[in-house]
Formats: structure tokens, sequence, C-alpha cells
């Protein structure tokens, strides 16, 4: 599984666009990029998956480049509720159920 | 709400015990993985099961082992509890793969936090 950096911490403020970058250098070709969101003591929540170019949902965007070695997450005007650990993983969309995570990014929301 | 549900959500143990942790998953759902999660660091897959056989281990030893059963429930037992077993133990439901994209989403339960003494 390809390995991935991301910053450990990241602050922002209420009603801001927040961009957290991903490096996954090694990413191989059937690999997807996926972000989970943790908030203490839950579970994490998938928000976003990709494979390349840009996805958008509802409550994010993910922008990957054309050689796929790092990934963006963009979380649109930010509040309070955001704070959060985001992990970014990358692998193969059949084995991703059995998910490497890194140590993600603390993103805190200030007001 | 994820409909992935643990129990029990706290659990103290003294070391040298034995501990069952339960889950069920999504109505479903075939796929079931745990994880543990020690404080400040990210989720580290322990083992899968798909349709009541393990279909994956990571770097645990044996005394990890789990069960799941056909009515989407399983669990997770732990052998000989080490201090370091002090952790929050995740399970994470899916289902099967249909299609190329969001077919591999894991549905997470709150988990169970573990204090080994």
């Amino acid at each position: 599984l390809a390995k991935t950096t991301q910053p450990i911490s990241m602050d922002s403020y209420e009603g801001q666009e927040v961009n957290i970058t991903c490096s996954h250098n090694n990413i191989a070709t059937n690999d997807y990029i996926t972000w989970y969101q943790q908030f203490p003591s839950q579970g994490p929540r998938f928000i976003i998956q990709g494979y390349k170019t840009k996805v958008t949902n509802e409550v994010a965007s993910l922008f990957i480049p054309a050689d796929r070695k790092s990934s963006t997450l963009s979380l649109p005007r930010v509040s309070l509720s955001d704070t959060a650990v985001y992990y970014c993983l990358v692998g193969d969309a059949g084995s991703a159920r059995q998910l490497t995570f890194g140590s993600g990014t603390q993103l805190t929301v200030l007001p | 709400e994820t409909g992935v549900t643990q129990s029990p959500t706290h659990l103290i143990k003294t070391r040298g015990q034995q501990v069952t942790l339960r889950c069920s998953s999504q109505s479903g759902h075939n796929t079931v993985s745990w994880y543990q999660q020690a404080l400040g660091q990210g989720p580290q897959f322990i083992f899968q099961y798909y349709r009541e056989e393990e279909n994956g281990r990571g770097n645990f030893p044996p005394r990890f082992s789990g069960l799941q059963f056909p009515n989407y429930s399983s669990e997770l037992n732990v052998n000989a509890l080490e201090l370091d077993d002090s952790a929050l133990y995740l399970c994470a439901s899916s289902g099967d793969r249909q299609g190329a994209m969001r077919d591999t989403e894991a549905f997470f339960g709150q988990g169970t936090r573990l204090t080994v003494v």
C-alpha cells in the first residue's frame, strides 16, 4: 500500500476554506484516494474518494493532479464543528476495506 | 449514525485477563474489519472477516482473534491482556464490491475504549 504524508496539524478560522494536501508519491495504478474524518472518541467517517481530476460532494472537494502523486482535500467555509483529525488513505478499491491509516492531520477551527 | 454499534463503550480489565468486544454491522454488510487505535495515533488494522471467514490480518499476535456470525454481528477476543492493549477498538462494516467507486466505504462504530490496568 502506498505511504501517505500529510501535515500533522493545521489551524483555520470559521468561514474560511481549508485545503489539506496529502503526498503519495508511490501511488499505484489501481489505487484510489480516500479521506476520512474522525472526531474524538468516535470512529472515522468517510468524506470523499477519488481516482483523478476533481471530485465534489456535499461536504468537500478532492483535487487530484494528473500525476496523482498528491491530493488536496478542500473544505469550504469551515465551522467549529469541522475540528477533527483528517486522514488521507491510498489503496486498491477492492482492498481498501483493509484500511491503512497514517497519523492524520489535526484541523482546529478557531472562532 | 452509521448503523454500526459496538458494546461495551468502555471497559477496564486487569493484565492477563481475557476480553470480548462485540460489534453489530449494518444489515447486508458481509465484511467486518477490526482496528486498534492507540491514543494520538491512527487506527491500525487488526483483521477482517468476510462471510464468517478471516480474510486478512494485520501485524497482531494470535491472542487477537475474532468471529463473525450470520446475523451481521461479530466479536473481537483478546487473550492474556497486556498494558499496551489499552486503546480504542473500532469495528467497521462494508458491503460487497459492486463497482469502482464508493463501494469500499467503511462504516465505523463509535468504538470500545479498553483500559488494561
